[in-house]
């Protein structure tokens, strides 16, 4: 039972247009969401986060959005360059000390 | 020098043979996980611990057991592989609950 969702396996976007990755999710006690990059033979790093109590998160390019009631959660980068292309991951926890993550979405930014 | 570090990061080796992947942290991070990440189905977690003396088992804890050595160490073992364990490895560790984690760079394992 996949309980954090990432429904596009891929996304390619030009070169400072706005992409958009989407997340959703079923539990209703994930109370943290957080989104990773992960460059081919590297490790996850982290991105941004956001509460539950938190529609909306902002860091530069990248802003994250959480709705609560569709239990939908997207990420936000503009402009898109390059050196975004990577493959993200949403993740989720609820007061269990572990993360829940999504499948990923590889983004392909073209110049 | 990184501060979660995998060895191996790559590892070939044949069905039924134990092997042991180990992660150190300079970190200082109480919690440490190590999760795998197959094609389509994102990182799944392995094993976790809280501290030395704290060891739980993850959603895929099956044809694997852990040891946690020190605050800094914790190590993966297959005891004995099998195919399917054929995967990308990460090690994470994090401050407290509910904080971020930060991962090793990734152990490439094929089981043949």
């Amino acid at each position: 039972d996949q309980q954090v969702k990432q429904n596009s396996p891929s996304l390619s976007v030009q070169e400072g247009r706005i992409s958009i990755l989407n997340c959703d999710y079923t539990n209703s006690m994930f109370d943290y969401f957080l989104w990773y990059k992960k460059y081919p033979a590297e490790g996850p790093t982290f991105l941004i986060s956001i509460s539950s109590i938190k529609d909306k998160n902002e860091d530069g390019r990248f802003t994250v959005f959480l709705n609560k009631s569709a239990k939908h959660l997207s990420l936000h980068i503009v402009p898109s360059q390059p050196g975004d292309s990577a493959v993200y991951f949403c993740a989720a926890s609820g007061g269990t000390d572990k993360l829940i993550f999504g499948t990923g979405t590889r983004l392909q930014v073209f110049p | 020098d990184a501060d979660v570090t995998q060895t191996p990061r790559n590892r070939i080796t044949k069905t039924g043979k134990r092997i042991m992947l180990e992660c150190s942290q300079t970190k200082g991070h109480d919690r440490m996980y190590w999760y795998r990440q197959d094609p389509g189905l994102g990182l799944r977690l392995i094993y976790y611990s809280f501290d030395v003396k704290d060891i739980n088992k993850g959603e895929i804890s099956d044809g694997y057991s852990v040891s946690r050595q020190a605050q800094a160490k914790f190590s993966l073992s297959l005891e004995s592989a099998i195919p399917n364990q054929t995967a990308l490895y990460f090690c994470a560790t994090a401050p407290g609950s509910g904080d971020i984690q930060y991962f090793g760079a990734g152990t490439r394992l094929s089981v043949l």
